[in-house]
């Protein structure tokens, strides 16, 4: 089944401990992209990436890294997570070059910030 | 900047009934519009895929159209049933670098 699978899907940690939220998709796409969800302010993008070892800013990239080492995973790095990283996030992909095409997402990661 | 703006923020309709979900938008110089429905707890679903040179899509009992020159879309929902409801979000894409999103319309289809 094609998917775009994210990991943890919940997760609560404290102030300072790095963590790694895990993204994988087995469509093959060379698109790849982090968004958070918070209410009010909806979905903002964090990093994305064009392909392998291609990434890039997106709105709200402080607090975070990315790497594209392999096509399918990118995932995304809290070194010191702060309780205004709390939020949803959700990793996409597209076949198509950049986000022109159709846009796939994971089914996002709750991620609380004590 | 593109904003992208969705009226109403929620609605409430019977079971049965057709609806029409608004989106609009301030930069006409889009590649495309999108239109997703996210479940509580879920991850976005994408509904249908307008490119810039359409003027609509259809897909069973959605149709969304596009006027660039208005900047809107709309989204409308035949016969709407309680598996319907859901946020509906519209989102464009203005490069090739990530979507804009609107804040999205709740929609409760009441059986």
């Amino acid at each position: 089944e094609a998917q775009v699978t994210q990991n943890p899907r919940y997760l609560i940690t404290v102030t300072g401990k790095k963590l790694t939220v895990t993204c994988s998709q087995n469509m093959n796409h060379e698109y790849m992209s982090w968004y958070r969800q918070d209410p009010g302010l909806g979905l903002r993008q964090i990093y994305y990436s064009m392909n392998v070892e291609v990434t890039d800013k997106g709105d709200v990239p402080e607090g975070y890294k990315v790497s594209r080492k392999e096509k399918r995973n990118f995932p995304l790095i809290l070194e010191s997570p702060s309780p205004n990283q709390t939020s949803l996030y959700f990793c996409a992909s597209s076949p198509h070059q950049g986000a022109t095409g159709e846009l796939f997402f994971g089914e996002g990661s709750r991620l609380t910030v004590l | 900047k593109q904003e992208v703006t969705q009226i109403p923020a929620a609605l409430s309709v019977p079971e049965g009934e057709n609806l029409v979900l608004n989106c609009s938008f301030t930069d006409s110089a889009i590649y495309n519009l999108q239109w997703f429905r996210q479940d509580p707890g879920k991850g976005l679903t994408s509904l249908l895929l307008i490119q810039s040179s359409q003027r609509e899509q259809t897909s069973g009992r959605l149709n969304a159209s596009l006027d660039k020159s208005s900047g809107r879309s709309t989204l409308y929902i035949a016969a709407s049933q309680p598996g319907d409801s859901a946020t509906y979000l519209c989102a464009l894409g203005t490069g090739r670098r990530a979507l804009t999103f609107g804040s999205g319309t709740r929609l409760q289809v009441q059986p």
